[in-house]
């Protein structure tokens, strides 16, 4: 079946440095990727869609200087966190849908767990 | 506005007991619902969408566009069944999903 895999899995960084995470469709072209946060025990909540080849689609609330998205290739969109606060500590997630098979539902990566201290 | 609500943040049920986890929605277009699932420690990944009209793992759930309702049923829990339950909303054609809050569903032997 489809994968959909998310590296790092855990990430601890400094306040103020920025952390890169990669989302990757392993066996099937994405021409559009999501991106989510879920705080603990909470909802997941649509940051933006990915879109290969030009710019992201943020939900209304995020920043997009904050969370930069790039799409370069129909397998691979990255989330770049930059000067990471506390605040951003939360679990980012991923997911990808095949673009040739029009309706198919969306496959989740593993999750990123990104601590700020 | 979307919204997909789901009432319940723990349900607590025991061995072969039915269960049902409530999910409505809110949504002015031509809805396609979703449910999701995590076991411990793993992903998120699809247990059944409407469109399919199928059961997984002994799951059915029916869109009642009436009720806006996509309620998860099983007439028997099992333990494995232990995990969180997201109920989802897909509108228009960006694929992109709206989650309610999830479900705890705990299955007590």
């Amino acid at each position: 079946g489809a994968v959909v895999s998310q590296h790092p899995s855990r990430v601890i960084c400094k306040s103020g440095t920025s952390v890169k995470i990669e989302c990757r469709s392993l066996d099937f072209q994405a021409t559009t990727m999501f991106w989510y946060r879920q705080f603990p025990k909470q909802s997941l909540m649509l940051m933006a869609t990915s879109n290969e080849g030009s710019k992201a689609t943020y939900e209304q609330g995020v920043e997009k200087d904050k969370f930069l998205i790039n799409h370069a290739s129909l397998t691979l969109s990255t989330l770049t966190v930059t000067s990471a606060h506390p605040e951003d500590s939360s679990f980012y997630i991923c997911s990808a849908r095949d673009a040739r098979a029009g309706n198919s539902p969306l496959h989740f990566g593993n999750g990123t767990r990104l601590t700020v201290t | 506005a979307q919204r997909v609500t789901q009432p319940e943040k723990l349900l607590s049920v025991f061995k072969g007991a039915p269960v049902e986890l409530k999910c409505n929605y809110s949504y002015s277009g031509s809805p396609e619902l979703f449910w999701y699932v995590q076991y411990s420690r793993q992903r998120l990944q699809l247990l059944l969408r409407h469109i399919s009209r199928e059961s997984i793992k002994g799951f059915t759930a029916d869109l009642n566009k009436g009720e806006t309702s996509f309620h998860l049923k099983k007439p028997f829990a099992q333990e494995e069944d232990s995990a969180m339950y997201y109920c989802a909303l897909r509108t228009g054609n960006t694929g992109k999903l709206i989650f309610g809050q999830g479900t705890t569903l705990q299955v007590k032997p």
